[in-house]
């Protein structure tokens, strides 16, 4: 079963607007989350990551917050542009060798 | 221009064939990954090597092998037992220090004919 949740399959934004990922976990020995990025017949691309210890973490126009008791961390686009449409994944690890478990992914279409 | 290359990007296999992609990294990364991409589904791990000549099975190796003889190298081999192939594939790396990948390639997708 996955390890990581992530809501929702796919969300539709429009031009400027604000594009909200979010993502749940149970296994409290994780301690580092990454979000990728990917375009369609393409690698991820590494985005930005979180270790547990702060509560938010932001790089330009994308944001993580982290809710380390509720189990949960998210992702924010905001004023999202047409090319920020691509599919975003995010993902937890236990360690510093720990083994990625990703979720499922969330397919972000911006409008013009 | 450093950065991981797989190819082909798009194979055919023949049922009861067994097919190898290839990765090569010129990142001078020690860490190589595999992962496997399904649709509707996250990346899942198939292989990984921390170092030349050493490599662990993920959580989906059955079907699979894998070689790491040189650094820049893991070429990934679907044998004939992998009863579901079809699906796209992913090399990844990282350096030292870091158990998590870094930087993806491109993909090969692999079918079945």
């Amino acid at each position: 079963q996955q390890q990581v949740k992530q809501s929702p399959q796919s969300l539709i934004v429009q031009k400027g607007g604000i594009s909200i990922i979010n993502c749940a976990y149970e296994n409290t020995a994780f301690d580092y989350f990454p979000w990728y990025q990917q375009f369609p017949g393409k690698g991820p691309a590494l985005l930005i990551a979180i270790r547990p210890d702060v509560s938010e973490k932001k790089e330009g126009r994308f944001t993580i917050s982290f809710n380390k008791s509720a189990k949960q961390f998210s992702l924010h686009i905001m004023d999202s542009q047409p090319g920020d449409s691509a599919t975003y994944f995010c993902a937890a690890a236990t360690d510093s060798w720990g083994k990625l478990q990703f979720g499922a992914g969330t397919q972000v279409v911006v409008t013009p | 221009d450093g950065g991981i290359t797989q190819s082909p990007k798009y194979l055919f296999r023949k049922e009861g064939q067994n097919v190898t992609l290839s990765c090569e990294q010129n990142l001078n990364h020690d860490a190589m990954y595999w992962y496997r991409q399904d649709p509707g589904q996250g990346l899942r791990l198939i292989y990984y090597s921390q170092i030349v000549n050493d490599f662990q099975k993920g959580d989906i190796a059955e079907g699979y092998s894998v070689s790491r003889e040189k650094k820049e190298s893991f070429p990934l081999t679907v044998t004939s037992a992998q009863k579901n192939p079809t699906a796209f594939y992913l090399c990844a790396s990282s350096d030292e220090g870091r158990g998590q990948p870094q930087h993806f390639g491109d993909g090969t997708r692999l079918s079945i004919l």
